[in-house]
């Protein structure tokens, strides 16, 4: 089965900083899809940004970008001149593309917080 | 409605009793999931529908757990004889297909139906 660690419960960054979400994750699997979410307080889950595992370039959107090391299993999400509505908890999630199961399998969270 | 929509927003249940989960999709969608989100925790799968058919329920926890979708869009969630531990914030969400297809495949998730079981 696979998994998702997200090593760091809590991160902190001032305003138009630059902070780094680290996510790894296990699978024996070669095509899956990689993803962020971030869930506000209180507010429902929104998606950041994807990555499909077959693709090389590091998916971005807009202040959002991530570092995508196949090889490692490693997938971090990079959030440059952080903003003051960017205080959320962080998702990285995986999708298999193999079987039936359309499921998302999600880390931990790491609870960020931008300070003013 | 412009998004998925979850009812009641909190419940609370003495330990024991039956409580159930009401999930509006968002028009239109094929797709719809149930997670599991227990505090400080990421969210947890539960189960997964393409229109009314229940195509996958592995991630039920227990038989006192029951999910439906009798016309391919309302959904219940339904727990019967409530325990603590069932004590979690139940998400739904839906998307327009498949959520392997990226393009028209992107998951919305519902505000969230906060459990507390006495």
């Amino acid at each position: 089965a696979q998994t998702v660690t997200q090593s760091q419960p809590e991160m902190s960054v001032q305003e138009a900083e630059t902070v780094t979400l680290s996510c790894t994750y296990d699978t024996s699997e070669n095509n899956y899809y990689l993803f962020w979410y971030k869930q506000p307080p209180s507010r429902q889950m929104i998606l950041v940004i994807r990555q499909e595992a077959y693709k090389q370039q590091n998916a971005t959107e807009n202040r959002f970008s991530v570092n995508f090391q196949k090889a490692a299993k490693s997938f971090s999400l990079k959030i440059s001149d952080s903003q003051l509505g960017d205080t959320a908890m962080y998702f990285c999630a995986f999708m298999s593309l193999q079987g039936g199961s359309e499921k998302l399998v999600f880390g931990k969270g790491t609870k960020l917080t931008v300070n003013p | 409605g412009a998004g998925v929509s979850q009812s009641p927003r909190y419940k609370v249940a003495k330990r024991g009793q039956d409580v159930a989960l009401r999930c509006d999709p968002i028009s239109g969608h094929v797709s719809l999931f149930w997670y599991q989100q227990a505090l400080g925790q990421g969210p947890e799968f539960l189960t997964y529908f393409q229109n009314e058919a229940q195509l996958d329920k592995s991630g039920l926890p227990s038989d006192r757990f029951f999910a439906e979708r009798p016309e391919g869009s309302v959904s219940t969630l339904k727990i019967q004889r409530t325990q603590q531990e069932d004590s979690a914030v139940y998400l739904c969400a839906s998307s327009l297909t498949s959520p392997r297809d990226l393009i028209t495949g992107e998951l919305f998730f519902g505000e969230g139906s906060r459990l507390t079981v006495l």
